[in-house]
């Protein structure tokens, strides 16, 4: 069965701090790892990693993944109160057709 | 363009009823995938729609299903609920099934079963 687990499960953080959020991971038929952040309900997309090595990076959050020993990270940099959030992992199993597992989450809090 | 909807947004059931939940994707969107998540499980995948076909199921009762119309929009359906169905039910829309870097999520339903 495919499984993801996602480190710290919270975290709180000064305004300006950086912060690593992590996600391992066990599939079978591994495509992608996707990271989301979910505010009140709806998930968003940030990134989707496919190779390793490559970092992904928008303003100031930043990822990358390690498919030899499956885990990937998300950095942010210069956090502020807007980071504030459940941050998700997920990654997509081919099989016969592609579906998501996802993590349980990382809550970050960040204060002033 | 109108992002994901999802009707309703809230509902109380009590435990033997049966409910349905509905989506409309983002117009030109074909593909629709529903997911539950509880505080305890996270967010599960329930199932994905591709053309008014099911492409795959999460390991989930057959109380639940689901289903997708030719305009793209989709149902899911519960049957003889039980407490443990209590959760937020979220529905996501691609373009395609090969498209989760543009999968965008709906509001969510909040099912309250008591």
């Amino acid at each position: 069965e495919d499984k993801v687990v996602q480190s710290p499960l919270s975290l709180v953080v000064h305004e300006g701090d950086t912060v690593t959020l992590n996600c391992s991971y066990e599939v079978t038929n591994f495509r992608s790892l996707l990271w989301y952040k979910q505010e009140k309900k709806a998930p968003t997309f940030l990134f989707m990693l496919t190779s390793s090595g490559i970092e992904k990076k928008s303003g100031r959050l930043s990822s990358i993944l390690d498919k030899k020993e499956l885990f990937s990270i998300l950095n942010i940099t210069a956090t502020q109160t807007g980071d504030s959030a459940v941050y998700l992992c997920a990654v997509e199993n081919t099989g016969t057709a592609s579906k998501l597992t996802f993590g349980t989450g990382t809550r970050l809090q960040v204060t002033l | 363009k109108a992002g994901v909807t999802q009707t309703p947004r809230y509902l109380i059931k009590t435990r033997g009823q049966q409910v349905t939940l509905s989506c409309s994707p983002i117009s030109g969107h074909r593909s629709v995938s529903w997911y539950q998540q509880t505080p305890g499980q996270g967010l599960q995948f329930l199932f994905e729609y591709f053309s008014e076909t099911q492409r795959n199921k999460g390991n989930f009762p057959g109380r639940f299903s689901g289903r997708q119309f030719s305009n793209s929009r989709s149902e899911m359906n519960v049957s003889t609920l039980e407490l443990g169905d209590s959760a937020l039910y979220l529905c996501a829309s691609s373009l395609a099934p090969d498209y989760l870097y543009e999968q965008y999520f709906g509001p969510g339903t909040r099912l309250t079963v008591t």
